[in-house]
């Protein structure tokens, strides 16, 4: 099946640092989703982005699918950021998301 | 526009007991799908619906798990009987329809059941 790799693991911010999160994939996808996992268990959609770039807010996401990577951009992080980042794809063809094992992110104030 | 909806929030149990859970997705999704999250892990797919259809259950332990959605709305999910290694979040999620590369791909997740099995 399709591997889904999130770098790095685990990151530590201050309050109002920029970071990026990285998503790699082992083959072609129609869907890759970002998700944030608060600590409550709840995963939300941050980005719907098969390809190209979006902007919400202070998050962007950036999805370069003939090189099978994508990039979540986190500015200015706030202590309300802090939980687990997801980023999951579906392969052409294939019918469900396969998930990486996701970036935790801790940020203090 | 309400969310999926899923039920219980939490559930502890003794291993060989049974369990179900329900979910109710968004309203017009036609796609409904389980998924188990193992603390630490990202979640993993058990089963997928199309109305009420399954189109892939291939990961789902099928000697103990069973899904049903009959009339292509709700759904329930039962553990029959549990082991101490179904400890985890059971995950329901829904999208419009999944279909090539269409945008109705995006897939909407609900807060997830919490199964402790002791």
């Amino acid at each position: 099946g399709i591997q889904v790799e999130q770098s790095p693991p685990d990151l530590i911010l201050q309050e109002g640092a920029n970071s990026t999160l990285r998503c790699n994939f082992s083959d072609s996808v129609n869907n890759l989703q970002w998700f944030h996992q608060n600590p409550w268990g709840q995963l939300i959609n941050l980005f719907y982005i098969p390809s190209g770039t979006k902007q919400n807010g202070r998050l962007s996401a950036t999805t370069v699918a003939t090189e099978r990577y994508s990039l979540l951009y986190i500015s200015s992080s706030q202590t309300t950021d802090s939980g687990v980042y997801f980023c999951a794809v579906k392969r052409t063809g294939r019918r469900a998301l396969t998930f990486g094992s996701g970036t935790r992110l801790q940020v203090q104030p | 526009e309400a969310g999926v909806a899923q039920s219980p929030r939490y559930k502890i149990i003794e291993k060989r007991q049974s369990v179900a859970f329900w979910c109710n997705p968004i309203s017009g999704h036609a796609t409904l799908y389980w998924y188990q999250q193992i603390l630490g892990q990202g979640p993993k797919l058990l089963i997928q619906f199309q109305n009420n259809g399954v189109v892939d259950d291939s990961q789902l332990p099928k000697d103990r798990f069973s899904a049903e959605r009959l009339k292509g709305v709700d759904s329930t999910l039962k553990i029959q009987p549990a082991k101490l290694e179904d400890s985890a979040v059971y995950l329901c999620a829904s999208s419009f329809w999944t279909s090539g590369t269409l945008s109705y791909n995006e897939q909407f997740f609900g807060p997830g059941t919490r199964l402790t099995v002791l």
